[in-house]
């Protein structure tokens, strides 16, 4: 069965870049139609879904963020990134990686356990 | 974009009792293309629903849920002491893919 592991820094300085890193076990990133995507938490608050990546490598990124993301994927590595860069306090959250099937099949299954990211100086 | 606005925010109730929780649509896009989360602390998200009545491999008959319109309901038929956590609805039938705030259900 597939299971997603989050890794990255847990603190990152403000104005800095954001780089989360979604390591995928138990299938190939790069077999079946699904896509793969970054999801968020900040303390206290509700879930903020970030954007996909395609098995493709097309991306679709929340107009909230847009300006500011990039998701990639590494197939060699099994591997889907997440950078935000010109982080501020707004984003400290926990950060989720999650799966989505294909053919409307859009619901999120499974998901990584969370990786805590502080913006501080 | 699709708001999706759950009530209440939080439920407090009993074990063996019925949790009704809501999530409303702002726009009728959504369709039947709405799932349902638990989320405990410290864990990740489960997936519980999905089509808006569908239970996912492995849930609970005690979980279910039903739609009308662009209203759309999950029912935890009797309350269990692990059912006590946050549900989240999440609407996938347009671009960007959104989540409700969230219901806490907590205990009595």
């Amino acid at each position: 069965q597939v299971q997603l592991q989050e890794s990255g820094p847990g603190l990152v300085k403000p104005s800095q870049t954001l780089s989360l890193t979604c390591t995928v076990s138990g299938g190939s990133i790069n077999s079946g139609d699904f896509y793969w995507s970054w999801i968020r938490q900040p303390p206290g608050k509700g879930l903020e879904w970030i954007g996909y990546i395609f098995h493709s490598g097309s991306t679709y990124y929340n107009p909230s963020l847009k300006s500011r993301i990039t998701i990639s994927l590494d197939t060699s590595k099994n591997q889907f990134s997440l950078n935000l860069t010109s982080v501020t306090a707004a984003d400290t959250a926990l950060y989720y990686c999650a799966r989505s099937g294909y053919s409307l099949a859009y619901w999120f299954d499974p998901w990584g356990q969370g990786t805590r990211v502080t913006v501080s100086s | 974009e699709i708001v999706l606005t759950q009530s209440p925010g939080t439920l407090s109730l009993s074990p063996g009792e019925r949790a009704t929780l809501s999530c409303r649509a702002s726009q009728s896009g959504s369709s039947t293309y709405l799932a349902w989360y638990q989320h405990r602390p410290g864990q990740a998200p489960r997936l519980l629903i999905y089509g808006a009545s569908n239970r996912a491999t492995g849930i609970s008959d005690r979980f279910s849920g039903s739609v009308s319109g662009t209203d759309f309901t999950l029912i935890i038929s009797r309350l269990e002491p692990e059912d006590f956590a946050v549900y989240y609805c999440q609407q996938y039938g347009s671009l960007p893919w959104t989540f409700g705030q969230g219901t806490k259900v907590e205990i009595k």
